[in-house]
């Protein structure tokens, strides 16, 4: 499953499958990224981040890729679990290391 | 548990009162930051402290709004006069900077508040 940010919030994927949350950044200047995941009542958990010299990052089960060209971030996640019904975050630094901005976030929801 | 945690989890007041919250970083970590996230939104920057100094402020933090950290660990926000508008989840987070690269920012699990 994929979702394409503002347009669809909500992302509803089948357990096992692959999910693809995608992120529109707003500054040409942001040259570090960190995907959020958020689960209802908890504050904002790290997942992966990368920094502008690079285009792709893997974790585990995690993968972001980077496109500076038309300013856009994703996360794939592999194999998705219900654990992993969440919010996600996508936060761009702007060029100042000292905070992030985040976007308005998609919802996760893995069916079992 | 050695992560970041805020105190109360969740505050009612009446508009009007004046409200104070706790956060306590990671332990050793020299940044300290202030977020309020509304329903459905991410995280806004409100302001950051490295070690007692507070270096940044955003200017969504009204003059209604102040924040400390005066020993350079734990750090309290405080809003006086609370407007509805003040209803939100306030997070705080932590780092540890490495000086010229960015550090990553570990949130703690926030104050909800909401203003009767």
């Amino acid at each position: 499953g994929e979702s394409v940010g503002l347009h669809l919030p909500t992302l509803s994927v089948q357990e096992g499958d692959n999910s693809i949350i995608n992120c529109a950044y707003s500054n040409s200047a942001s040259d570090y990224f960190i995907w959020y995941k958020q689960e209802s009542g908890k504050g904002p958990q790290f997942i992966i981040d990368i920094r502008s010299n690079m285009d792709k990052r893997q974790g585990q089960r995690v993968t972001v890729l980077l496109n500076k060209t038309v300013k856009h971030l994703s996360l794939q996640i592999a194999a998705t679990q219900p654990g992993d019904s969440a919010v996600y975050f996508c936060a761009e630094n702007k060029g100042n290391f000292n905070k992030f901005y985040f976007g308005s976030g998609t919802k996760l929801n893995v069916k079992p | 548990d050695t992560g970041v945690s805020q105190n109360p989890r969740h505050k009612i007041t009446k508009r009007g009162q004046n409200v104070t919250f706790r956060c306590d970083p990671i332990s050793e970590h020299n940044r300290l930051y202030w977020y309020r996230q509304t329903l459905g939104q991410g995280p806004e920057f409100l302001t950051y402290f490295q070690n007692e100094a507070q270096l940044e402020k955003s200017r969504l933090l009204s003059d209604r709004f102040s924040a400390e950290r005066p020993k350079g660990s734990f750090s309290t926000l405080e809003i006086q006069r609370t407007e509805q508008g003040d209803s939100a989840m306030y997070l705080c987070a932590s780092s540890l900077t490495s000086g010229g690269a960015p550090d990553t920012q570990y949130f703690g699990p926030g104050t909800r508040l909401t203003v009767l």
